[in-house]
């Protein structure tokens, strides 16, 4: 079974606690993306990732940091810096062969 | 500023009949299109696409047409099926790998 994975479903965290959502794939994606969707807002870009040990700010950066070490796993942290993390995070691989974006299933952050 | 605008937020219609979904651009720099559909508390799964160098693609029951002069897409669903209730996206992409999304339509499919 292949594709990307993010885990957990469900997460929730205190005000002010740092938190990493994890993102994998076995797709062999070469680029990779962070989206938080917010009712009535669609998908805003977070971070992305064009390849191993880069990654560029996307629109809505500011309180998040992610990290490319591998290739398979680009995880996001929202730190407490964050003013407003309850959303629903997307993790997405570029597909180039097939020239689309694929999804994860989501991860639902509800600081508390 | 919302370089990919979808101006109705939802959408009803009856099963069988056509659903036609609407998306505008600013940004003439766009060159590729794709439509989405989202289950709540899912990922979003692509649907279909569309390169600027042609103005209709079609798979099954889903067509987009694009009218570059406009800046306008659309998708068409016929017949439509309650299995199309979801919201759909349109996403467009440049000359970078970024793909900007639109605020989604949210389409239900009554009996």
């Amino acid at each position: 079974d292949g594709g990307i994975t993010q885990s957990p479903k469900y997460l929730f965290r205190k005000e002010g606690q740092n938190v990493t959502l994890s993102c994998e794939q076995n797709l062999n994606h070469d680029a990779m993306y962070w989206y938080r969707q917010d009712p009535g807002q669609g998908l805003r870009l977070i971070y992305y990732s064009q390849i191993v040990n880069d990654f560029q700010k996307g629109d809505i950066a500011e309180g998040y940091s992610v990290s490319r070490e591998k290739k398979e796993s680009f995880p996001l942290t929202v730190t407490s810096a964050q003013k407003n993390p309850t959303a629903f995070y997307l993790c997405a691989g570029w597909t180039v062969c097939r020239n689309e974006q694929f999804f994860g299933p989501g991860t639902r952050l509800t600081v508390l | 500023d919302q370089q990919v605008k979808q101006n109705s937020p939802s959408l009803s219609v009856q099963e069988g009949r056509i659903s036609i979904l609407n998306c505008d651009y600013t940004n003439s720099m766009f060159d590729y299109f794709l439509w989405y559909k989202k289950y709540p508390a899912e990922g979003p799964t692509f649907l279909i696409s569309i390169s600027s160098i042609k103005d209709k693609n079609e798979d099954g029951r889903f067509t987009v047409f694009l009218n570059k002069s406009a800046k306008h897409l659309s998708l068409h669903i016929v017949p439509s099926q309650p299995g199309d209730s979801a919201v759909y996206f349109c996403a467009a992409s440049g000359d970078t790998d970024k793909l900007i999304f639109g605020t989604g339509t949210r389409l239900q499919v009554f009996p």
